[in-house]
């Protein structure tokens, strides 16, 4: 079965300093690895995905991810924090069978909160 | 339309009676999912349709719970006899023909339900 694990609830930063909002995951077969984004009273909104190739991949907003393969993990990173960056994020693994059936399976999301 | 559309926004429901949510997906988008957030969790998957067909419902909490997908468009998922544990966040997401696997989803904003 796959899984994905957000070890912090809540991430805490400064503007302009860097961020790092943790992901790792479970899964047999080859991941396709996703971070959303919830505002609050929207819905989710894709920021960056990983298929294959190149382990640093960039997204929305300034956002980019590293997919480690031997630690399992899928950190999302920011070099720079801004206040309007404040939100819940989650991580996600998506995995495809042969029959072209699918499934997303999401973390509990870490609320990232960045002060003035 | 422009983006996944979900109604209603808000629903409260006495404990026993029935209820349906519709979900309208994005024009052209074969896949879609239903999810349920709980407060302060993540999406819990629920169900999975490739247009009419709905390959993978093994996430539906019981029995109670149903959702269909007649002409490969609109969805609607039914709850029956309502209880208080299934005051939730009901979100729908589109995407879409999952040929790759790493298709993004594309979220509407949900139905808010309460069940008093």
């Amino acid at each position: 079965a796959q899984s994905v694990a957000q070890p912090e609830d809540q991430v805490n930063v400064a503007e302009g300093n860097p961020l790092t909002v943790k992901c790792t995951y479970s899964v047999s077969g080859n991941p396709y690895l996703f971070w959303y984004v919830q505002y609050p009273n929207r819905g989710l909104q894709f920021l960056l995905k990983y298929i294959t190739g190149d382990n640093l991949v960039k997204g929305s907003y300034g956002f980019e991810a590293e997919f480690n393969k031997s630690q399992t993990s899928f950190h999302l990173k920011k070099p720079s924090a801004l206040v309007s960056d404040s939100a819940l994020y989650f991580c996600a693994v998506r995995v495809m069978n042969s029959g072209g059936y699918q499934k997303v399976t999401f973390g509990i999301g870490t609320k990232l909160q960045v002060i003035p | 339309g422009a983006g996944v559309s979900q109604s209603p926004r808000y629903k409260v429901a006495k404990r026993g009676q029935d209820v349906a949510l519709r979900c309208d997906p994005i024009s052209g988008h074969v896949s879609l999912f239903w999810y349920q957030q709980a407060l302060g969790q993540g999406p819990e998957f629920l169900t999975y349709f490739q247009n009419e067909a709905q390959l993978d419902k093994s996430g539906l909490p019981s029995d109670r719970f149903f959702a269909e997908r007649p002409e490969g468009s609109v969805s609607t998922l039914k709850i029956q006899r309502t209880q208080q544990e299934d005051s939730a966040v009901y979100l729908c997401a589109s995407s879409l023909p999952p040929t790759r696997g790493d298709e993004k989803l594309f979220f509407g904003s949900g139905t808010q339900l309460s069940v008093l």
